[in-house]
């Protein structure tokens, strides 16, 4: 069945880089997100990346795909105090079909 | 800016009342919402795919009696938690799909059963 992992916790000082990663088992996934949550709220979609790309870049933001692995990755550069949330990996086949979930893994960022 | 709503953000009521939830997505139309629900620090976990003008799908193990969907426009959706126990209690949040990659989450609504 589908599954999606991803670790539970990373903890960065401010200004470093954050690595995130994510690793989902459904070979016919076809769009892959990073959604983040912050404590009491809802999901805000951070980006997204089509199955036939390797990579994506929008400002602090990259994410890597690895379709034969099929790992994700999203790196955020240059981590602020105001990116400690849950970042959700998720993954569907067609884009008006519901999203299969990671667990969310908590990035906290020590200033 | 938002691009779906839910509505209450939150809600506390007695065990055994019902409560509505709504679920609108502002500046666009959706055939198809999704229901999803999340306990503390855990994932989202789909409940239900609303439809607009047939029933909702359930996904196995929720109950449709309780977890009643009515997609009553093609910018509303909506969930009634009937008959409502203390177990019932967590974050209910809506998606919308936008585009055929994009889909957007609504601020979830926290419900409270005393």
């Amino acid at each position: 069945g589908e599954d999606v992992e991803q670790s539970l916790f990373l903890s960065v000082r401010e200004g470093d880089s954050s690595v995130i990663n994510c690793t989902y088992t459904d070979s016919s996934s076809t769009y892959l997100y990073w959604y983040k949550q912050e404590p009491g709220a809802g999901l805000q979609l951070l980006t997204y990346i089509f199955s036939n790309m390797d990579m994506k870049q929008d400002q602090r933001l990259t994410v890597l795909l690895n379709k034969k692995d099929k790992h994700l990755s999203l790196r955020i550069a240059d981590t602020q105090t105001g990116d400690s949330a849950i970042y959700f990996c998720a993954e569907t086949y067609a884009g008006n079909t519901p999203l299969v979930f990671g667990k969310g893994t908590r990035l906290s960022v020590i200033a | 800016g938002a691009v779906v709503s839910q509505h209450p953000s939150r809600v506390i009521c007695k065990s055994g009342t019902s409560v509505k939830i709504e679920c609108r997505s502002l500046d666009f139309q959706a055939t198809t919402m999704f229901w999803y629900r999340q306990f503390p620090k855990k994932s989202l976990m789909l409940m239900a795919t609303s439809n607009e003008g047939s029933k909702a799908t359930y996904e196995q193990g929720v109950e449709k009696d309780k977890f009643l969907i009515n997609h009553a426009s093609l910018t509303l959706s909506t969930l009634t938690v009937t008959s409502a126990h203390p177990e019932d209690s967590s974050f209910y949040i809506c998606s919308v799909p936008k585009s055929s990659y994009e889909q957007y989450f609504g601020p979830g609504t926290r419900l409270t059963v005393t």
